[in-house]
């Protein structure tokens, strides 16, 4: 049992460039979360997805685009990145019935030049 | 606008001390307050949850308390350890996060215990 597994762990970009993070989880949890961790400042939500097929946008979503296509994964994907984005990005997942209950992943970091 | 604040944001003490960690929120209708441990390179482990109508919750060392009418917690580390070495995030779960259920977070107090 992994748990929250977020791939890749690290990461730069270049001003402009796309790519997405995977998060996985393998137990069966219907809610998952990205957030975004920076200096300073508590995590905070970009997307959340409510079941697969389903999302929605969190407290800073602008920049970012999620999926989630399938129950264990949920993938957030930056189409044209920006210095601003630089940040750890940490997934976390809930079961519907505990929703109180958040496991995160180990969180990847981004830096964008 | 639900906002948690933690203070200090960073503490340092000697192996064996007592010490508290303290948290403040700006809306007291919440579902929940928990004390999260983050470790550097690493996600965050839930260690305490406290529902509302609760007063306190203790684990080991560990001793957890909600004001929820002042909006305030504490977190109380006894005998600490070099092993206690960690930023310790507070998250309070609001009435106002609807189906999102979207946790608030503090900013965290990094903690270090010297040997």
């Amino acid at each position: 049992n992994a748990g929250v597994t977020q791939t890749p762990k690290f990461r730069v970009l270049k001003t402009g460039q796309s790519m997405t993070l995977l998060c996985a989880q393998d137990m069966n949890h219907e809610y998952m979360y990205w957030y975004r961790q920076d200096p300073g400042m508590g995590l905070r939500l970009i997307h959340y997805s409510v079941g697969e097929g389903t999302t929605a946008k969190g407290e800073v979503p602008d920049g970012y685009n999620v999926s989630r296509l399938k129950k264990q994964n949920f993938l957030l994907g930056l189409e044209s990145a920006a210095p601003s984005q630089t940040s750890v990005y940490f997934c976390a997942s809930s079961p519907r019935t505990r929703l109180y209950e958040q496991y995160f992943g180990p969180g990847t970091r981004l830096t964008v030049t | 606008k639900q906002e948690v604040t933690q203070i200090p944001a960073a503490l340092s003490v000697p192996e064996g001390e007592n010490l508290v960690l303290n948290c403040s929120f700006t809306d007291s209708a919440i579902y929940n307050l928990q004390w999260f441990r983050q470790d550097p390179g690493k996600g965050l482990t839930s260690l305490l949850l406290i529902q509302s109508s609760q007063r306190e919750q203790t684990s080991g060392r560990l001793n957890a308390s909600l004001d929820k009418s002042s909006g305030r917690s504490t977190l109380y580390i006894a005998a600490s350890q070099p092993g206690d070495s960690a930023t310790y995030l507070c998250a309070v779960l609001p009435v106002s996060s609807g189906s999102a259920r979207q946790l608030t977070f503090g900013s965290g107090t990094q903690l270090t215990v010297l040997p």
